[in-house]
């Protein structure tokens, strides 16, 4: 079975300073990566995935991943922080043989401060 | 990608009691999943949706406490029943709709159990 390992339960950050969240990953079989976003009294969403060829994903709003094989990790990272980025993240996996079914870590808080 | 409303978004409930939670989608999915988030955790899946028959439960959870329905492609309900304290959490239903193409969610249901 696959498991996810968010190594940093909470990453208070400055406002446009750089940020990394951490994610690490095991399986034995290949797998899908997914960072999901919630924001304070809503639901997720989903930010970007890692399915296959590039190993650097990015999404619209400015965060990127990429995918360590060999590291087993799909950090999570942005060069420069808003204050509207604050929320909770979720690392997820799930097995190409089935991948109806995902994982999640426990999730990092991420705070900006002004 | 889908879009789901889910409903009630919160509710207040008396112990012994019970709540159904509603998820309609906007598209057919091929899964659907409920999920229970207790405050400060991670999403813990409670149920894989079947439509037409009975959902399958995780491990510590029973149909008996949390009645399911999938009575087609596009809509599910999540039954709390018997309520107590220890029931109030967030719940979340989640459709998936092909290989690796992750979840969309619910906008979640916030249930507290007085």
């Amino acid at each position: 079975a696959q498991s996810v390992t968010q190594l940093d339960s909470q990453v208070p950050v400055f406002e446009e300073a750089p940020v990394e969240l951490r994610c690490n990953y095991s399986s034995s079989v290949s797998v899908y990566l997914f960072w999901y976003v919630q924001y304070p009294n809503q639901g997720l969403q989903l930010l970007l995935k890692y399915l296959s060829g590039s190993t650097l994903v990015k999404s619209i709003n400015g965060f990127e991943a990429e995918f360590n094989k060999s590291q087993t990790s799909f950090h999570l990272r942005k060069p420069s922080v808003h204050i509207s980025d604050t929320a909770e993240y979720f690392c997820a996996v799930s097995v190409s043989t089935n991948a109806g079914k995902s994982t999640f870590g426990d999730g990092t808080t991420l705070t900006v401060k002004p | 990608s889908a879009v789901i409303s889910q409903k009630p978004s919160r509710d207040i409930c008396q112990r012994g009691t019970s709540l159904t939670i509603q998820c309609q989608v906007d598209s057919q999915v091929t899964m659907m999943f409920w999920y229970r988030q207790q405050p400060g955790q991670s999403l813990t899946l409670i149920a894989t949706a079947n439509q037409g028959s009975e959902a399958t439960y995780e491990s510590g959870f029973v149909i008996d406490k949390f009645p399911i329905s999938r009575p087609n492609l596009t809509f599910s309900t999540l039954t709390v029943s018997n309520m107590s304290p220890e029931d109030s959490s967030i719940y979340l239903c989640s459709g998936y709709t092909g290989q690796g193409y992750g979840y969309t969610f619910g906008s979640g249901t916030r249930l507290t159990v007085v």
